[in-house]
């Protein structure tokens, strides 16, 4: 079983649309979570960190459910420049490394 | 204002022949890390240095080494490249150990070639 686990996708929806990506851990001391966004053959970087209690910037809102060790991302009234390749990356409390999953591509239709 | 600076973006070579990719930056990190990227799967880390500290990931091949003169470089060799080394290597940065949510700085990337 992956460390990581996301949906690949890819997701294709108009623009203005409401989509949703889950990603599932599968190490129980992970401690900190994040979503990465990775554009066409560039690098990764970073769009937000995820918190305990659920967090949003902007159109984005990032929640965490320790119990189901699944994290989700939402984009509301999605835009064109949306569209990225979206990374789930968590890492243990102390640990040295991020893991990150395989991520999920998502196009956003005019 | 590039912070985290990898050259040469793009990189051809030969099966067997040996080749360097370089990383700077300018952030005065203490860690520098570099992963292998390859289409459509996820970064996978090779290794990392804190300081002067080498950490390599108990997968990755003795294929791949690194060093680390200084602070701002941060060198990976691969020694004998083969068809399935083709990707995209990317170079990171993080101030300290991921404490809390210390993020990761990328650098764009250099994508090798093995013909």
């Amino acid at each position: 079983r992956k460390e990581v686990e996301q949906d690949p996708g890819p997701f294709n929806v108009p623009e203005g649309a409401t989509v949703a990506f889950n990603c599932t851990y599968s190490n129980s001391a992970s401690q900190s979570f994040f979503w990465y966004r990775q554009d066409c053959r560039k690098e990764p970087k970073l769009l937000m960190s995820v918190y305990s209690s659920g967090n949003e910037d902007g159109r984005f809102t990032a929640q965490l459910n320790r119990a189901s060790q699944y994290i989700s991302l939402l984009i509301r009234d999605s835009k064109l420049s949306d569209s990225a390749t979206y990374l789930c990356v968590v890492n243990e409390a102390g640990a040295q490394k991020l893991v990150f999953g395989q991520g999920t591509r998502l196009t956003i239709n005019p | 204002d590039a912070m985290v600076i990898q050259n040469p973006r793009y990189q051809v070579t030969q099966f067997g022949k040996p080749v360097t990719l370089s990383c700077s930056q300018t952030l005065n990190h203490n860690v520098m890390y570099w992963y292998q990227q390859k289409s459509s799967q996820a970064p996978k880390l090779l290794f990392h240095y804190y300081d002067k500290d080498f950490n390599n990931e108990a997968d990755t091949p003795d294929n791949f080494q690194s060093r680390r003169p200084n602070t701002s470089f941060c060198f990976l060799d691969i020694r004998s490249p083969g068809l399935g080394d083709a990707a995209m290597y990317l170079c990171a940065t993080s101030r300290d150990y991921l404490a809390g949510n210390n993020e990761q700085f990328f650098g764009p990337g250099t994508r090798l070639t093995v013909l």
